[in-house]
């Protein structure tokens, strides 16, 4: 199995600062059809995983473009430009390359 | 617009069983394989089971293995996951997920499980 490796685990930001998430995956993430399949997702407290980033770095449809995705092969990077107080909550990263569909840990983003 | 709704779950002693069930609507069901992810409380995610669009590919997880059964009827447009000899560790919220190109779209609310004697 693909593992995702997330850093760091706790993100505390200052409000209008910028903010960046890793993940690493112990193998590459380009599928045999030539795409890469990383995701990133916001989890607020008491609500289920929103997708903000699907194939590396295509943004959801409502997603602020201060939300971006970079990366290739097995290491990806989520970018907040500046963070806001609804930016709060658990991200999480997702490859969908490999079988079976793996997360990693989770990063808590907290306002300091 | 997409609508996953889950529903079926509630407390039970280990050892015990339960069916969840995930209704689909806003969108062709059958043009999509669905999965179950699970998250325990305060803790990650966790693929828990997959069934393709016609049902005739079906994965779990290992942790799952022989104990839970994934199905679907694409006449209800709904997503099913029967859970038996369950256990403490399988206390989560279990969510239903559409699969669109390595990747979960849309999720339901979550249906919160809990093994407890």
């Amino acid at each position: 199995d693909a593992v995702m490796t997330q850093s760091p685990l706790s993100l505390p930001v200052t409000l209008g600062q910028p903010a960046s998430i890793s993940c690493r995956s112990s193998q590459s993430l380009v599928h045999s059809n030539g795409n890469t399949y990383l995701n990133w997702f916001h989890q607020r407290p008491g609500q289920s995983p929103r997708r903000l980033i699907y194939e590396v770095s295509k943004r959801d449809s409502g997603v602020p473009d201060r939300f971006s995705g970079s990366g290739s092969g097995t290491d990806f990077t989520l970018k907040i430009s500046r963070v806001e107080a609804e930016d709060v909550g658990m991200y999480y990263c997702m490859q969908g390359s490999h079988w079976p569909y793996t997360f990693g840990q989770g990063t808590n983003l907290e306002i300091k | 617009e997409v609508q996953l709704v889950e529903s079926g779950g509630g407390v039970v002693q280990p050892g015990g069983s339960l069916r969840l069930s995930c209704a689909a609507s806003g969108f062709t069901f059958d043009d999509y394989a669905m999965h179950w992810v699970r998250q325990v409380p305060g803790k990650g995610l966790e693929w828990v089971s997959l069934i393709n669009k016609n049902g005739g590919g079906i994965y779990y997880g290992e942790s799952v293995k022989g104990r839970f059964t994934i199905s679907r009827d694409n006449s209800k447009n709904s997503l099913y996951l029967e859970m038996n000899s369950l256990k403490t560790e399988d206390t989560a919220l279990y969510y239903c997920t559409r699969d669109k190109m390595g990747s979960y779209e849309y999720w339901g609310q979550g249906t919160l499980v809990t093994v407890s004697s």
